[in-house]
């Protein structure tokens, strides 16, 4: 069975500082996706990472993919309030190389403190 | 562009009953997903539709649960004989294609068995 860990579960920290999500999964795949919930709210698609070295960026966030170590990490600099949600990881099982069907993290919820 | 729609937004029903959620699909994506989450199992994946093929019902969790999609557009996800641990939000999400990576959600409906 696929598990998809992700770590810390819950994380505070102030702004301007730097921290980094990481999600770890038991089986092969180079589809990784990180999205992100605001509470009461629907997912918001951040990044698609499609192969080993992937490396994407969008304004404070990065994120990477090493598909040997199953493992992606998002990396948050110098946070400002804004980012806090709660972020989740996903890696597609389906068989036939697109978008099939994504097995989630239990997310990360993030808190950005003044 | 208009994005993924869902109706309604809440449903409250009682234990035994049937529900129908609706799912409209971004105007021309031929891939249709239906994924859940509550606090207890947190986001499952149901059931995926690419175009005329077979769906993968993989993740529905019990025969109760069924889905189709009219005309390769709308989708109706129905549950029999509503159950308390039936209670989550339904997200339905859509993608170009399966070969276009992302998957873009709708707000979900929320389902309460009382």
């Amino acid at each position: 069975e696929l598990k998809v860990e992700q770590n810390p579960l819950f994380l505070s920290m102030q702004e301007g500082k730097n921290y980094t999500i990481y999600c770890n999964y038991s089986t092969t795949s180079d589809r990784l996706y990180w999205y992100r919930q605001d509470p009461g709210k629907s997912l918001e698609s951040l990044f698609v990472l499609l192969s080993n070295g992937a490396v994407k960026q969008e304004g404070r966030l990065m994120a990477s993919l090493d598909t040997k170590a199953r493992l992606s990490t998002l990396h948050i600099t110098a946070a400002v309030h804004d980012l806090s949600a709660t972020y989740f990881c996903a890696v597609d099982i389906g068989t036939q190389g697109g978008s099939e069907k994504l097995v989630f993290g239990k997310g990360t919820k993030l808190t950005v403190n003044p | 562009g208009a994005g993924v729609s869902q109706s309604p937004s809440n449903k409250v029903t009682e234990k035994g009953k049937d529900v129908e959620l609706r799912c409209d699909p971004i105007s021309g994506h031929t891939a249709l997903y239906w994924y859940r989450q509550s606090l207890g199992q947190g986001l499952e994946f149901l059931i995926y539709f690419q175009g005329n093929s077979a769906p993968d019902k993989s993740g529905l969790p019990s025969d109760r649960f069924s889905a189709e999609r009219t005309g390769g557009s709308v989708s109706t996800l129905t549950i029999q004989r509503t159950q308390q641990e039936d209670s989550a939000v339904y997200l339905c999400a859509s993608s170009r294609d399966s070969f276009f990576y992302e998957q873009y959600f709708g707000p979900g409906t929320r389902l309460t068995v009382t």
